[in-house]
């Protein structure tokens, strides 16, 4: 059964510094990951999916990587704003594009 | 252009009660997820519609779950006899038929079971 776990939980930066969330699944015949963003009360937005052939995509100050074969993902955010505050999940898919998510890193950016 | 937008926002009702919520997909997406997110379970897959294919219900939690999409568009999910453990957001999504576009999420149905 595909399990992902998401490291942290939590976390509070200041504004301007670089931070990665960790995702990591524990089998490997995904069909893909997505990044998603999830505001107080509102539904998720898709930030970055990267398809199981793929190592990365960016999108502005993000970048998500994956390593297959080791069952990880990083969500990279450059130069961190009040307005990256959010909960991130991590989710991955099989051929029918079912998700199984993280649990979610809830990101605190003080002014 | 329009999102996926579920009806109602907002639901309380009583134990024992039926409850219908409503999904409206992106126009074109034939793909149609619904999903439950609660505090201590955080996000579940519950069913999933693909076209005219019969529907994946792995992930209904028991039989007083169901769902139902017709025209290939609009979904409803169904729980009869609520119970307290029910009481969670339920979110739907939409995506293309293929697995390199990501699902694109309504603003889920918050339900609350008295």
């Amino acid at each position: 059964k595909q399990e992902v776990t998401q490291i942290p939980a939590a976390l509070s930066v200041p504004e301007g510094e670089n931070l990665v969330l960790n995702c990591s699944f524990t089998d490997s015949a995904i069909y893909n990951l997505q990044w998603f963003r999830q505001d107080p009360g509102k539904g998720l937005t898709s930030l970055l999916l990267i398809q199981s052939s793929q190592r990365e995509q960016t999108s502005g100050r993000l970048n998500a990587s994956l390593d297959k074969s080791s069952g990880r993902s990083t969500l990279y955010i450059a130069a961190s704003q009040p307005g990256d505050s959010a909960t991130y999940l991590c989710a991955v898919s099989g051929n029918t594009g079912k998700l199984i998510f993280g649990q979610g890193t809830t990101l605190q950016v003080k002014p | 252009g329009a999102g996926v937008s579920q009806s109602p926002s907002n639901k309380v009702t009583e134990k024992g009660k039926d409850v219908e919520l409503r999904c409206d997909p992106i126009s074109g997406h034939t793909a149609l997820y619904w999903y439950r997110q609660s505090l201590g379970q955080g996000l579940e897959f519950l069913i999933y519609f693909q076209g005219n294919s019969a529907p994946d219900k792995s992930g209904l939690p028991s039989d007083r779950f169901s769902a139902e999409r017709t025209g290939g568009s609009v979904s409803t999910l169904t729980i009869q006899r609520t119970q307290q453990e029910d009481s969670a957001v339920y979110l739907c999504a939409s995506s293309t038929p293929t697995g390199d576009q990501p699902q694109h999420f309504g603003d889920g149905t918050r339900l609350s079971i008295l």
